[in-house]
């Protein structure tokens, strides 16, 4: 059972470069979000979807895109990276409107250069 | 607005000790959930535990327990005897309740717990 499942586990972009970081869960999750962690901020939000085809702005969503074709998978873009995005992405996923626990990827640790 | 307070940015103990993480949260909600995570050196998060606004009873799971209380906005999370495994950073987070009938999870800053042998 593979769960929660982030491809690329690393990556390193120079200013401007874009890049799209994939999500796929296979827990068949209505409920998806893309959090980054940055020292001392713990996680922050930064999009999040409630089903296929829909997505909404979480706490930091600027310089960020975000797309739900299929319920399984929840893309993250960069379109032009910079240095302030080099941060450890997580994608995170639960079953519906009862609270359930987040289940989480094992992040993708991105350096912008 | 909701917000979840984690003061402890990082706590060393010796092996053995017990050893409290303290989360205080704001929220407007009646109703709301609350979560701590474990984050080891590995990277990965671990769900621990979620508690309902209505149930302030204790809860304790092996060698760790959870106190609740709502008078305070306080869900400190005790470990009890701590071993050197027990080192990680760990999250309170907070469930918030969208007009959408969707929730929010809002996240504490983490406290650092290391634990020394």
């Amino acid at each position: 059972n593979a769960g929660v499942t982030q491809t690329p586990k690393f990556r390193v972009l120079k200013t401007g470069q874009s890049m799209t970081l994939l999500c796929a869960q296979d827990m068949n999750h209505e409920y998806m979000y893309w959090y980054r962690q940055d020292p001392g901020m713990g996680l922050r939000l930064i999009h999040y979807s409630v089903g296929e085809g829909t997505t909404a702005k979480g706490e930091v969503p600027d310089g960020y895109n975000v797309s739900r074709l299929k319920k399984q998978n929840f893309l993250l873009g960069l379109e032009s990276a910079a240095p302030s995005q080099t941060s450890v992405y997580f994608c995170a996923s639960t079953q519906g409107a009862d609270n359930s626990p987040l289940h989480f990827g094992n992040g993708t640790r991105l350096t912008v250069t | 607005a909701q917000k979840v307070t984690q003061a402890q940015t990082e706590i060393s103990v010796v092996e053995k000790e017990d050893v409290t993480l303290d989360c205080v949260y704001e929220t407007r909600d009646t109703t709301y959930y609350l979560f701590w995570y474990k984050q080891p050196p590995s990277g990965e998060l671990v769900f621990l535990i979620r508690r309902n606004s209505f149930d302030e009873q204790n809860e304790i799971s092996g060698r760790y327990s959870w106190n609740f209380q709502k008078s305070t906005s306080s869900f400190n999370f005790t470990i009890t005897a701590s071993q050197v495994v027990d080192s990680a950073v760990y999250f309170c987070a907070l469930s918030e309740g969208l007009t959408s009938g969707t929730y929010k999870y809002i996240f504490g800053t983490g406290t650092r717990l290391k634990v020394l042998a």
